[in-house]
């Protein structure tokens, strides 16, 4: 299957600050899907971005797809924006789709 | 709010018993993906469906099964539970599949969080 490893674990910020989260695969994706999951447990699609750069109010992302490697980008944090980040890939060769083991934010007031 | 229900939200239950959750997909959507949750997996897909086929199986034990019915609504079907099937299950779904299947954006729901005691 394929690999994806995302970076940090942990995040901690002051509100205010950006920060920027990272997701490594291992092998060629045509699917690749940015979520948030709030403390409550609802997994939110923030973008889908197979390749390219995307920008939804304080969040973008950039997908690297010859490198593999894509990064979210949060600007201004808020501390609604506390939870936890999973980037997720599907493969042209693979039948499934894959979840990184996420991202947990935190953002102090 | 997604689009995606699924019910019960909650359900706690003993080992050995079956369960049965249900899941209705976005208004247009043709897709239905299952996930299941637990703090030692991480989220793993379980299968997938799509106008009532199966299309794509990833890590789903023999003793779950799952089916998507004509009116495009799926239910996931656990029995012999264990007490390592705890964990937060969740339905998503997309408009259509292509390629591999998972080409398309998918939209999650809520979740049924299992308690198997």
């Amino acid at each position: 299957g394929i690999q994806v490893e995302q970076s940090p674990p942990d995040l901690i910020l002051q509100e205010g600050a950006n920060s920027t989260l990272r997701c490594n695969f291992s092998d060629s994706v045509n699917n690749l899907q940015w979520f948030h999951q709030n403390p409550w447990g609802q997994l939110i699609n923030l973008f889908y971005i197979p390749s390219g750069t995307k920008q939804n109010g304080r969040l973008s992302a950039t997908t690297v797809a010859t490198e593999r490697y894509s990064l979210l980008y949060i600007s201004s944090s808020q501390t609604t924006d506390s939870g936890v980040y999973f980037c997720a890939v599907g493969g042209y060769n693979f039948n499934k789709f894959y979840f990184g083991s996420g991202t947990k934010l935190n953002v102090k007031p | 709010d997604s689009g995606v229900t699924q019910t019960p939200k909650h359900l706690i239950t003993a080992t050995g018993q079956r369960v049965t959750l249900r899941c209705s997909p976005r208004s247009g959507d043709l897709s239905v993906y299952w996930y299941q949750q637990s703090l030692d997996q991480g989220l793993q897909f379980l299968i997938q469906y799509y106008n009532g086929e199966e299309r794509a199986k990833g890590n789903i034990l023999e003793r779950f099964s799952a089916q998507q019915f004509p009116d495009l609504h799926s239910e996931l079907n656990l029995s012999s539970l264990e007490l390592g099937d705890s964990a937060l299950y969740f339905c998503a779904s997309s408009e259509r599949p292509s390629g591999s299947g998972f080409t398309d954006t998918q939209y999650f729901g809520p979740g049924t969080r299992l308690t198997v005691l």
